[in-house]
């Protein structure tokens, strides 16, 4: 169970093109999802928490009108990149709580998607 | 917000060695969760353990909350364990929060 999904797993776009990533909960309903990034060799980095039927929450230095995180269902959160440029080419991560689950505090990590931007 | 540090962080072992990683939190936490990152870059959830000890075959962990530690123990290392390691830790109401690894080399 608490199995979560990301779409595309791999993208290569242009750049000045807008590139959407999908996050799904697939077996549980996610009130809140996260949004993280990984450049080669470093730690994840949290960008952004995204609450269902709310804006989502930004950490400092992560720009909110290059980074569209929307949540619109209890299963999906996604992420388009705007705009975007080589600087933006990174390894993108989502994760979700399960708040009905035993352990309410437990991160659930999708597979995540590799963005290369030329 | 919460601080994440992790030790050592490379680690060059023979294969059939032990090993141990820590990580240390700078605050109490409701979570720390270790994982394995594999080639592809999926994170492998190895365990959740906010407190207490915890075995899954050759490898264990221990969070010791009250003095905000906990420790990643490998028995008998084989070349597959070969990865990042990265430990995370949060408090209610935030998210988790990631090290900076332990890169894990084991040769045969």
């Amino acid at each position: 169970g608490a199995v979560v999904s990301q779409h595309p797993s791999r993208v290569i776009c242009k750049s000045g093109t807008s590139v959407k990533i999908e996050c799904r909960s697939l077996d549980f309903q996610a009130t809140t999802m996260f949004w993280y990034r990984q450049f080669p060799k470093q730690s994840l980095m949290l960008m952004a928490t995204s609450n269902e039927g709310s804006k989502a929450t930004y950490e400092q230095g992560v720009e909110k009108d290059k980074f569209l995180i929307n949540h619109a269902s209890l299963t999906l959160s996604t992420l388009t990149v705007t705009s975007a440029h080589p600087e933006d080419s990174s390894f993108y991560i989502c994760s979700a709580l399960n708040p009905s689950g035993a352990r309410i505090y437990e991160q659930y990590f999708g597979p995540g998607t590799r963005l290369t931007v030329t | 917000g919460i601080q994440v540090e992790q030790s050592p962080p490379d680690l060059i072992l023979q294969e059939g060695a032990n090993s141990t990683l820590r990580c240390n939190f700078s605050d109490s936490v409701n979570n720390l969760q270790w994982f394995h990152q594999n080639p592809w870059g999926q994170l492998i959830n190895l365990f959740y353990i906010p407190s207490g000890t915890k075995q899954n075959g050759r490898l264990s962990a221990t969070t010791v909350a009250t003095e905000r530690y906990s420790l990643l123990y490998i028995s008998s290392s084989q070349t597959t364990d070969s990865g990042v390691y990265f430990c995370a830790a949060l408090q209610a109401g935030t998210a988790l929060i990631f090290g900076k690894g332990t890169t894990l080399s084991v040769s045969s």
